[in-house]
Order: C-alpha cells, then sequence, then structure tokens
C-alpha cells in the first residue's frame, strides 16, 4: 500500500473549517484515499474514503487533487469536540486487507 | 453504520495470569477481524489476521502462543493473552469490515486497555 505523508500537528478554532491535507505521491490506480480520526482512548473513527472524485458526507468532505497525489480532509464547522489524531491511509478497497497506520495529524480546535 | 463491540474497555490483571478480549460484529458478519496494539503516543500496530474457521495469522515479532486467537463464528473473535506481563499493557484494538457489503470501509472497536500490573 501506498505510503501518506501528513503533518504533525495543527490548530483550528472553533466553528472554523478544518482543512487536513495528505500527500500520497505513490498511490496506485486502484487505492483509495482512507480517513479516520481516533479520539483520545478510543478506538479509530471511520470519516470517510474516495478514489478519485471528491466526496462528502455528514461529517466532512474529501477533496482529492486531480492526479490523486494529494487529497485535503475538511471539517467545515470544526467543534472542540473535533479534536482528534486523524489518520489519512491509502490502501484497496473490496479486499480482505488490513489498514497501516502511520503518526496521522494532531488536530486540536481552540475555543 | 456498523458497529464493532468489543469488551471489556478496560482490565486490571496481575502478571502471570491471562485475559481474554472479545470482538464482536454487531449488525454485519466478518470473515476476518483484525487485531492491533497501540502503546502510548504511538499509532496503531497490525499484531494479526483473525479468520473465521481457520487460524489466524500473526505479524512478524508477535508470538502466536502469547496471543491466541479464536474466530469461531461470523460476529465474534477473542483475543486472549496468555501469561500476562506488565510489558503486554497496551491499547488493544479490533477491526471488522463487513464482508456482504460492497466497498464497505473497516470499521473498529472502542479498545481495551489492559494493564499488567
Amino acid at each position: 500500500d501506498a505510503k501518506t505523508t501528513q503533518p504533525t500537528s495543527m490548530d483550528c478554532a472553533e466553528g472554523r473549517a478544518a482543512n487536513l491535507p495528505c500527500n500520497h505521491s505513490t498511490i496506485s490506480g486502484n487505492e483509495y484515499v482512507y480517513w479516520y480520526r481516533q479520539i483520545h482512548s478510543q478506538g479509530p473513527q471511520y470519516i470517510i474514503h474516495g478514489l478519485k472524485n471528491n466526496e462528502t458526507n455528514e461529517m466532512a468532505s474529501l477533496i482529492i487533487t486531480e492526479d490523486r497525489k494529494s487529497s485535503t480532509l475538511i471539517l467545515p464547522h470544526a467543534t472542540l469536540r473535533d479534536t482528534a489524531v486523524y489518520y489519512c491511509i491509502v490502501a484497496r478497497s473490496g479486499s480482505q486487507g488490513n489498514l497501516i497506520f502511520g503518526k496521522g495529524t494532531k488536530l486540536s480546535v481552540k475555543p | 453504520g456498523a458497529v464493532v463491540s468489543q469488551h471489556p474497555s478496560r482490565v486490571i490483571c496481575k502478571s502471570g495470569t491471562s485475559v481474554k478480549i472479545e470482538c464482536r460484529s454487531l449488525d454485519f458478519q466478518a470473515t476476518t477481524m483484525f487485531w492491533y496494539r497501540q502503546f502510548p503516543k504511538q499509532s496503531l500496530m497490525l499484531m494479526a489476521t483473525s479468520n473465521e474457521g481457520s487460524k489466524a495469522t500473526y505479524e512478524q515479532g508477535v508470538e502466536k502462543d502469547k496471543f491466541l486467537i479464536n474466530h469461531a463464528s461470523l460476529t465474534l473473535s477473542t483475543l486472549t493473552v496468555t501469561s500476562a506481563h506488565p510489558e503486554d499493557s497496551s491499547f488493544y484494538i479490533c477491526s471488522a469490515r463487513d464482508t456482504g457489503g460492497y466497498n464497505s470501509p473497516l470499521h473498529f472497536g472502542n479498545g481495551t486497555r489492559l494493564t499488567v500490573t
């Protein structure tokens, strides 16, 4: 599976949009971009995933560049409860494979 | 959405004893479940892949005789830490994917905090 690069940490003001970048320049054509987050002392929570089109659900939006070498997770109106470590993971979908976690981005939402 | 339930959420045991952790998929079936371990301030590391009806496969460096995995049904996998020692203290997390769901993501339990005294 392709490797991803994320900033170690980011801050965001409460109520503002949080934009979390991820680089995955070695992504293969059949690999998806997955985003998870882990709030302290909890298991990872699935947020969203996509292949090449932008995706939106009730939690977030995922913007994938046309060359698919990078993506951005957008939390439109961050709240204090969105403070967590956010993981960007690239993996094939539809398989029985596991996910490989990197260090992620520690997002701190501040009042 | 798919729910993975893990029990217990935290356990304290004495060195030398064994601890069993359960992982259940509540509203879907999973032929494969994954067990991860997370030490403080580190990311999740895959320990083993649990396969329903067959033997688990373990990652390099994970002792299969110490971390016993049983996947007896399509909704239940168990991890038993045998003869636990303080260095086994960690956060153990299971995950599963809906086998019957196309393009379904991996879902995680809420983890089990194991403390060995």
